[in-house]
């Protein structure tokens, strides 16, 4: 069955400093991993998406890195701000045919303090 | 900037009853997504549309959940009989393509009593 699981299941951070998110899935065969950005009753936010060849995506303060080796991915964010306090939700999407299904985990939330 | 938008924001419901979620898709956007998401857990695939048909569709998706564009720009999913677990954040997405961002809607929240 496929799944996804991240960690840390939630995170408290000072404005300013970084911090890494993890999320490790056992999806197959690979397609895609997606992560998004998800604030309280609000849709998600796409941050990046990565296929099979790329190990490093970035979006400003955001860098997600994939090892398809070890079916590990992470979402680092540089100097946060208030504003990253959210839901950080990964989703691996698996390739049958011609079809993606994508599997969701239960995200990471993180709270940044002033 | 286009945005996926999505009608009503609430609906109250009863148990049995017949209920349609509204979405209109980014209009240059070819592919339609419907998610859903119970409170306090994780947001969960129902179903993707393309050229008028399903592509794809999850274990959730069963006989009373279906999908419509009845016109150029509306993109439904409608729910024949509700239970009260149909309870949940109910979001739609778009795509210009399979494998490109998806853009979510702001969601409907579906509260079946």
């Amino acid at each position: 069955k496929n799944q996804v699981e991240q960690s840390p299941q939630s995170l408290i951070i000072l404005e300013g400093k970084n911090c890494t998110l993890q999320c490790n899935y056992t999806v197959s065969p690979f397609s895609n991993l997606r992560w998004y950005k998800q604030d309280t009753g609000r849709g998600p936010v796409s941050l990046t998406i990565m296929t099979f060849s790329e190990n490093t995506k970035s979006n400003g303060r955001y860098t997600a890195t994939l090892d398809a080796d070890t079916k590990q991915s992470s979402l680092h964010i540089t100097a946060s701000q208030l504003s990253d306090s959210a839901s950080y939700i990964c989703v691996v999407s698996a390739r049958s045919g011609g079809s993606y299904i994508p599997t969701f985990g239960r995200g990471t939330s993180l709270i940044v303090h002033p | 900037e286009p945005e996926v938008t999505q009608t009503p924001s609430h609906q109250v419901t009863q148990m049995g009853q017949e209920v349609i979620l509204r979405c209109v898709p980014i209009s240059n956007h070819l592919y339609f997504y419907w998610y859903r998401q119970i409170l306090g857990q994780k947001v969960e695939f129902l179903v993707s549309f393309y050229n008028n048909e399903i592509s794809e569709k999850s274990e959730i998706f069963d006989d009373q959940f279906s999908v419509e564009r009845p016109d150029g720009s509306n993109f439904t999913l409608k729910i024949r009989s509700t239970k009260l677990e149909d309870s949940a954040m109910y979001f739609c997405a778009s795509s210009d393509t399979r494998v490109s961002e998806q853009y979510f809607g702001p969601g409907t929240r579906l509260t079946v009593t």
